[in-house]
């Protein structure tokens, strides 16, 4: 079964540094790209950025560029998305997704269940 | 970058209706579009992708339709697990950029 399992849950103060994973399983995880989607409470969803696994070429979202670093290990087949000093507002839902096929440009058709970070003091 | 714009943002219905989201492109995205529902809690799961292409396993009563700039997402007849908030998304480009949602909610 082809699956994105992300970890847990997570509590931290502004200022804080966090780095979420995303573990794929059931493919070649080297070839597909791994995106990663905010979710605010109550909000839309938003694309950060999208990384393909087998040479790390990575895009980013313009609102999102500068903010956070996406990486990805292919020899563990896990991506991450990371924060070097958190802010309030980066409290949301973050959910891994995986594109259909080999190409960056297709529908998200895997997702994980997703990350809640709680920023609070 | 590609904005996309749904309405409504909020549709009051009830079971059996039929129900029309529609979905703008700021401009052509030819039909690199896709649906998703989302429930409470739960991950996005994808109902429609190329505009007009049902997903595997999505019940039949969902049906997309469009290209350019225009698209819309029907739903022929409500059923009590359709009431959740779903968004368009284009993947034109690197940006995905989603739709704001239109909440589904029982009359």
């Amino acid at each position: 079964e082809v699956q994105l399992v992300q970890s847990g849950a997570e509590v931290k103060k502004p200022g804080e540094s966090l780095k979420l994973s995303c573990k794929g399983s059931g493919y070649s995880f080297s070839s597909y790209w791994i995106a990663w989607v905010r979710q605010m409470p109550g909000k839309g969803l938003e694309c950060m950025g999208i990384i393909y696994p087998g040479d790390s070429d990575t895009r980013y979202s313009p609102s999102f560029q500068g903010q956070v670093t996406i990486s990805a290990d292919k020899s563990i087949s896990t991506a991450y998305l990371q924060w070097s000093s958190l802010k309030a507002s980066d409290a949301a839902m973050y959910y891994c997704a995986r594109p259909r096929g080999n190409g960056a440009l297709n529908v998200f058709e895997i997702w994980g269940q997703g990350t809640m970070v709680t920023v609070s003091s | 970058d590609i904005q996309m714009t749904q309405s409504p943002s909020t549709l009051s219905a009830s079971v059996g209706d039929r129900v029309t989201i529609t979905c703008r492109a700021s401009q052509s995205i030819s039909t690199w579009l896709a649906w998703y529902q989302q429930k409470p809690g739960k991950a996005p799961n994808l109902l429609i992708y190329k505009a007009s292409s049902l997903e595997s396993g999505v019940p039949s009563r969902f049906s997309g339709s469009g290209s350019g700039t225009e698209f819309t997402l029907t739903i022929s007849s409500l059923q009590p697990d359709d009431f959740a908030t779903y968004y368009c998304q284009h993947y034109n480009t690197h940006s995905y950029t989603f739709g704001q949602g239109t909440k589904l909610e029982i009359k």
